[in-house]
């Protein structure tokens, strides 16, 4: 059964930090990795869609990159500002099962004003 | 609709009754998945149907668990005879097709007491 772990499981910055947050995931025949974000009492948004063909994607100050062989992802966040405090989860599409996403326990960010 | 819609958001059931949680996803969108996340964890496959065809539903995690895509747009996710290990948020997903970006709804806070 695919694993995927995330460290660390929280993290508090003050605001201006570039951060870093690690997923790993034990199968590496994945489809693709997403990177999504849950606010308190919400549901989960998706930030960076990342195909298994692909090794990064980015969309504004956030940058995901993916290694499939070694089984690891990084989202790096630029300027973190107090509105980046949110749960951030990885999921993993696979392996074999295109239907199914495989989440990590997620890291939880508060950047400090 | 603009997004996935979940009801009710909120749920108290005492322990031993049913209860039926709803997900409207988005026009057009063949598929949908069930996830359950319980507290500070990440989310779990519960089932998945392609237009009303329920393709995968191997992590229901008992019997008491059924859902159905009757018409293959509204779901209904049914727990009968409650039990305190099933309080937690109930996820809706819902993409055009397979491997596509997902859109969660804001999910269904379950707790039984």
């Amino acid at each position: 059964k695919q694993e995927v772990t995330q460290i660390p499981a929280a993290l508090s910055v003050p605001e201006g930090e570039n951060l870093v947050l690690n997923c790993s995931f034990t199968d590496s025949a994945i489809y693709n990795l997403q990177w999504f974000r849950q606010d308190p009492g919400k549901g989960l948004t998706s930030l960076l869609l990342i195909q298994s063909s692909q090794r990064e994607q980015t969309s504004g100050r956030l940058n995901a990159s993916l290694d499939k062989s070694s089984g690891r992802s990084t989202l790096y966040i630029a300027a973190s500002q107090p509105g980046d405090s949110a749960t951030y989860l990885c999921a993993v599409l696979g392996p074999y099962n295109f239907n199914k996403f495989y989440f990590g326990s997620g890291t939880k960010l508060n950047v400090k004003p | 609709g603009a997004g996935v819609s979940q009801s009710p958001r909120y749920k108290v059931a005492k322990r031993g009754q049913d209860v039926a949680l709803r997900c409207d996803p988005i026009s057009g969108h063949v598929s949908l998945f069930w996830y359950q996340q319980a507290l500070g964890q990440g989310p779990e496959f519960l089932t998945y149907f392609q237009n009303e065809a329920q393709l995968d539903k191997s992590g229901l995690p008992s019997d008491r668990f059924f859902a159905e895509r009757p018409e293959g747009s509204v779901s209904t996710l049914k727990i009968q005879r409650t039990q305190q290990e099933d309080s937690a948020v109930y996820l809706c997903a819902s993409s055009y097709r397979d491997m596509y970006g997902y859109t969660f709804g804001s999910g269904t806070r379950l707790t039984v007491v």
